[in-house]
């Protein structure tokens, strides 16, 4: 059972543009919402994450956009640039959950030159 | 460099064996989080541990276990390995198990069974 969902599967994006990543969970119980990148051979790493109590949260060219209501929350990548060529995984916890985080199946983005 | 150490990084058996995955935290993290990677399943969480004890179980067969050890390394054993069970396996750590502290991931450790 999948707790969150991700959309588009895949994306591909020119240098400059932006890069937008949908999520969509179910159970109103998670309070934090991270975004990981993963590159080929890596582990995922941290990017950015948000808490309910905010509806956006910007660092750098990344921001997270987040729709309590609608149960969703995406990730804009702005100015993107071929080094941010990777899968981007979506993730939810609570905080009673102890952290255990449940990940999205994924988006892999490619910026083109 | 997450800080996070995994080893092997790959590790080649066969059916019916047993393996043991070997994850070191950052230093002065106390809670490791155990995930396998597929292209099926995609990255599910197996288990955490939290100072040496078990903290949560995620969807972790009962072939597969873990421990924490006093010097906070932890180890994720799989036995009667199954075809299914390749995959890859990340260990994260995190100071303490409370949501507010992000998981620092390892590079994982590629399981392939013949």
């Amino acid at each position: 059972q999948q707790q969150v969902k991700q959309s588009p599967q895949s994306l591909i994006v020119q240098k400059g543009g932006i890069s937008i990543i949908n999520c969509a969970y179910e159970n109103t119980a998670f309070d934090y919402f991270p975004w990981y990148q993963q590159f080929p051979g890596k582990g995922p790493a941290l990017l950015i994450a948000i808490r309910p109590d905010v509806s956006e949260k910007k660092e750098g060219r990344f921001t997270i956009s987040f729709n309590k209501s609608a149960k969703q929350f995406s990730l804009h990548i702005m100015d993107s640039q071929p080094g941010d060529s990777a899968t981007y995984f979506c993730a939810i916890a609570t905080l009673r959950g102890n952290n255990r985080l449940a990940f999205g199946k994924g988006n892999q983005v490619v910026v083109i030159p | 460099d997450s800080g996070v150490t995994q080893t092997p990084k790959h590790l080649i058996t066969a059916t019916g064996q047993r393996v043991t995955l070997r994850c070191s935290p950052r230093s002065g993290d106390l809670s490791v989080y155990w995930y396998q990677q597929s292209l099926d399943q995609g990255l599910q969480f197996l288990i955490q541990y939290y100072n040496g004890e078990e903290r949560a179980k995620g969807n972790i067969l009962e072939r597969f276990s873990a421990q924490q050890f006093p010097d906070l390394h932890s180890e994720l054993n799989l036995s009667s390995l199954e075809l299914g069970d390749s995959a890859l396996y990340f260990c994260a750590s995190a100071s303490d198990g409370n949501s507010n502290q992000p998981q620092h991931f390892g590079d994982g450790t590629r399981l392939s069974i013949l």
